[in-house]
C-alpha cells in the first residue's frame, strides 16, 4: 500500500541552528502538505505544493517538492524556542479524497 | 471564537463501556473528519463526512460509529471501549471534500482503562 515516511523521526538543534525533515512517498503525489503540532496541541496547516521542483518561503521555513513528486522537504533556518513542535507532511491516498499522514519528526530547540 | 471544537477535551472510561465525542465547526465548511493520533503521534484519518453523507471509511471496526446531524456537526460514537482505543481523536473540517487545508480541532484525549 501507498506510504509515506518521514526523517529523521526525532532531531534535537542548539537554538540558531538549522533543521531540515524529509519526506517521501511510495507513489508518486498530485500535491503534498506539511503541518506542524505543537507539544499538547493540534496539527495547523502550513502550506501545500503542488507543481514539480516547487519551492515555497513562510519567513525562516523553506519547503521544497522533489522534480519526481515523490519527496519533500522543509528547511527551518536559524531555529528559534518557538519552532518546538512535531512536523508532519501529509499527501492524497491514491489520489482520493483521503489523506495519508506520514509519521512526524519531533523536533527539540535547546535554548 | 473557536473554529473547531470538540468534546469533551479528556475522557478516563473502563473497558466495555460506551463513549461519544462531539465536535462542532463554526467555519462553514461542507466537510468533517475523525483522526486518531496513538501514543506514537502517528495520525491515521478515520471517517469523513461531507454534507452529513459518509465519503471515506477507513479500515475501523465496527464499534465505532460517526454521525453527522448536519454539516456543522460530527459526532464518534464508540461502543464496548478496549485498551487499544485509547488516544488522542481529533476532528477537522475543511472547505470541501479532498480540500488538503483542514482545521483541527484541540482533540479529545481517551483513556481507557
Amino acid at each position: 500500500g501507498q506510504q509515506v515516511m518521514q526523517i529523521p523521526q526525532y532531531q534535537h538543534v542548539q537554538e540558531g541552528e538549522d533543521f531540515t525533515t524529509y519526506c517521501n512517498s511510495s507513489t508518486t503525489l498530485s500535491n503534498i502538505q506539511w503541518y506542524k503540532q505543537r507539544p499538547g496541541g493540534h496539527p495547523v496547516f502550513l502550506i501545500q505544493l503542488v507543481k514539480s521542483g516547487e519551492v515555497k518561503k513562510q519567513k525562516r521555513l523553506t519547503f521544497q517538492f522533489g522534480e519526481a513528486k515523490k519527496n519533500s522537504s522543509l528547511h527551518i533556518t536559524a531555529t528559534q524556542t518557538t519552532d518546538v513542535g512535531t512536523y508532519f507532511c501529509a499527501g492524497p491516498k491514491n489520489y482520493g479524497q483521503n489523506f495519508v499522514f506520514g509519521p512526524g519528526t519531533r523536533l527539540s530547540v535547546l535554548p | 471564537d473557536t473554529a473547531v471544537s470538540q468534546t469533551p477535551k479528556y475522557l478516563v472510561t473502563q473497558m466495555g463501556n460506551d463513549k461519544s465525542i462531539k465536535c462542532e465547526q463554526n467555519l462553514g465548511h461542507d466537510t468533517m473528519y475523525w483522526y486518531k493520533q496513538d501514543s506514537k503521534k502517528f495520525l491515521k484519518i478515520m471517517f469523513s463526512y461531507n454534507n452529513k453523507e459518509l465519503i471515506i471509511n477507513e479500515t475501523v471496526p465496527n464499534r465505532f460509529s460517526p454521525k453527522s446531524p448536519d454539516k456543522a456537526h460530527l459526532n464518534l460514537h464508540i461502543n464496548s471501549l478496549e485498551l487499544g482505543d485509547s488516544a488522542v481523536y481529533f476532528c477537522a473540517s475543511s472547505r470541501l471534500a479532498g480540500e488538503v487545508e483542514q482545521y483541527f480541532g484541540p482533540g479529545t484525549r481517551l483513556t481507557v482503562t
